[in-house]
């Protein structure tokens, strides 16, 4: 069974910073991993979608990483500003009996202190 | 494009109570879902939809009921509700272009019941 885990669960950091939210996968059979962010009373923006032949996706001051060996992707935030105050999930595409599933984590709250 | 978009945004029910929750998107996408969201857990999806007249159950079905007439719409409908569907419920759209799905969520609706 594939289960998704953010650690940690929250993380507050000051301003300018750079940093690292983590997602780790049990089931290295992927089709590809994304990451969204989730405001508060609002619903989920994707931000970065890795295929599972990729190691990287960059967007702007974001940088993801996929490591499928390891069951493993990071999301790199440089320069971190209070406007990216959010809570950060990823899921992970993959093959579950006769249909793909979008698995998720619970997600990491992400705190920027000006 | 409006994109997703959910109403009622906020709902209180009374136990054994029925409602349906609505979602719409503009965007032509022949795949649509459902998801609800606990805190500390990753969403949870309930019922999804390949395409107009098509529907199957997620990892979280009972209780809830789907139909999708349309490409646009695709409504959740809880039959008798109960305090363990006190949640926040998101629906989906997505299109797949070969590498994987992209999606689209719209705001929520956060569903109370007593």
């Amino acid at each position: 069974k594939q289960e998704v885990t953010q650690i940690p669960a929250a993380l507050s950091v000051p301003e300018g910073e750079n940093l690292v939210l983590n997602c780790s996968f049990t089931d290295s059979a992927i089709y590809n991993l994304q990451w969204f962010r989730q405001d508060p009373g609002k619903g989920l923006t994707s931000l970065l979608l890795i295929q599972s032949s990729q190691r990287e996706q960059t967007s702007g001051r974001l940088n993801a990483s996929l490591d499928k060996s390891s069951g493993r992707s990071t999301l790199y935030i440089a320069a971190s500003q209070p406007g990216d105050s959010a809570t950060y999930l990823c899921a992970v595409y993959f093959m579950g009996g006769s249909n793909y599933q979008l698995i998720w984590g619970a997600g990491t709250k992400l705190i920027i202190k000006p | 494009n409006a994109g997703v978009t959910q109403t009622p945004k906020f709902q209180v029910l009374k136990t054994g109570q029925s409602m349906t929750l609505q979602c719409a998107q503009d965007m032509n996408h022949e795949y649509m879902s459902w998801y609800r969201q606990d805190p500390g857990m990753g969403l949870r999806l309930i019922h999804y939809s390949v395409g107009a007249g098509i529907t199957d159950q997620g990892e979280v079905p009972n209780g809830y009921n789907v139909s999708r007439s349309t490409t646009e719409d695709f409504p959740l409908r809880l039959l008798s509700a109960a305090p363990s569907q006190t949640s926040v419920y998101f629906c989906a759209s997505s299109y797949y272009d070969g590498g994987g799905e992209t999606q689209y969520f719209g705001p929520g609706t956060r569903l109370l019941v007593l």
